[in-house]
């Protein structure tokens, strides 16, 4: 069963650099999600959807886009990118409304220099 | 805003010791709580969850029961192992479109 699947694993970019993390899920989820996990500070919700063609702005969202053509993808976009951008990038997926229980892909480590 | 404040780790116990992780949070309305554990390597796992006041979470050994008087969702486990070893997350959730994760919390169990 693969769940949420994440790419790349690890990212090293240059600042002012762009790229896509792609996030996957084979669940049949409607909700999607990026957080952002940095060293204590848990983590922060950047953007999420709730479904194909809706997506909205969490707690962090500068510096990132994201699109939901399909209820299976979910990939997140940095612009150009800045060493505040550095963290490990999580994915998750949830099957309904108001159940709250998230399930993670296994993370992207980001490094920009 | 909702939000959650765990103990800060790092937590160091030797095999088979009682282990207690704080959580406290501050919500409007009647949130659900949460706790997930992170392996190393890994991403974020449901541990367990309450929904309403009163209700006690467990699996795996560990439990937490959701206090609405003193806004707290401590989780306690009686007697640790090594492969306890992980980073440990409180979380609440009001509407499902944004959880709340406190800092994290570190356990390190030595045999």
């Amino acid at each position: 069963n693969a769940g949420v699947t994440q790419t790349p694993k690890f990212q090293v970019l240059k600042t002012g650099q762009s790229m896509t993390l792609q996030c996957a899920q084979d669940m049949n989820h409607e909700y999607m999600s990026w957080y952002r996990q940095d060293p204590g500070m848990g983590l922060r919700l950047i953007h999420y959807s709730v479904g194909a063609g809706i997506t909205d702005q969490g707690e962090v969202p500068n510096g990132y886009n994201v699109s939901r053509s399909t209820t299976e993808d979910f990939p997140l976009r940095l612009l150009s990118a800045a060493p505040s951008q550095t963290s490990v990038y999580f994915c998750a997926s949830s099957p309904g409304s108001y159940t709250g229980e998230l399930f993670f892909g296994e993370g992207s480590r980001l490094t920009v220099l | 805003g909702n939000s959650v404040t765990q103990m800060e780790g790092p937590v160091t116990l030797s095999e088979e010791a009682f282990l207690t992780i704080n959580c406290t949070y501050t919500a409007t309305g009647y949130p659900s709580l949460f706790w997930y554990v992170q392996y190393p390597g890994e991403g974020l796992q449901l541990l367990l969850k309450a929904t309403k006041a009163d209700d006690k979470g467990s699996n795996k050994g560990f439990e937490a029961t959701y206090r609405k008087e003193t806004t707290s969702f401590h989780l306690e486990k009686g007697s640790v192992q090594v492969s306890d070893s992980a980073v440990y997350f409180c979380a609440l959730n009001y509407n499902n479109n944004d959880m709340r994760f406190g800092a994290g919390t570190r356990l390190t169990v030595k045999p």
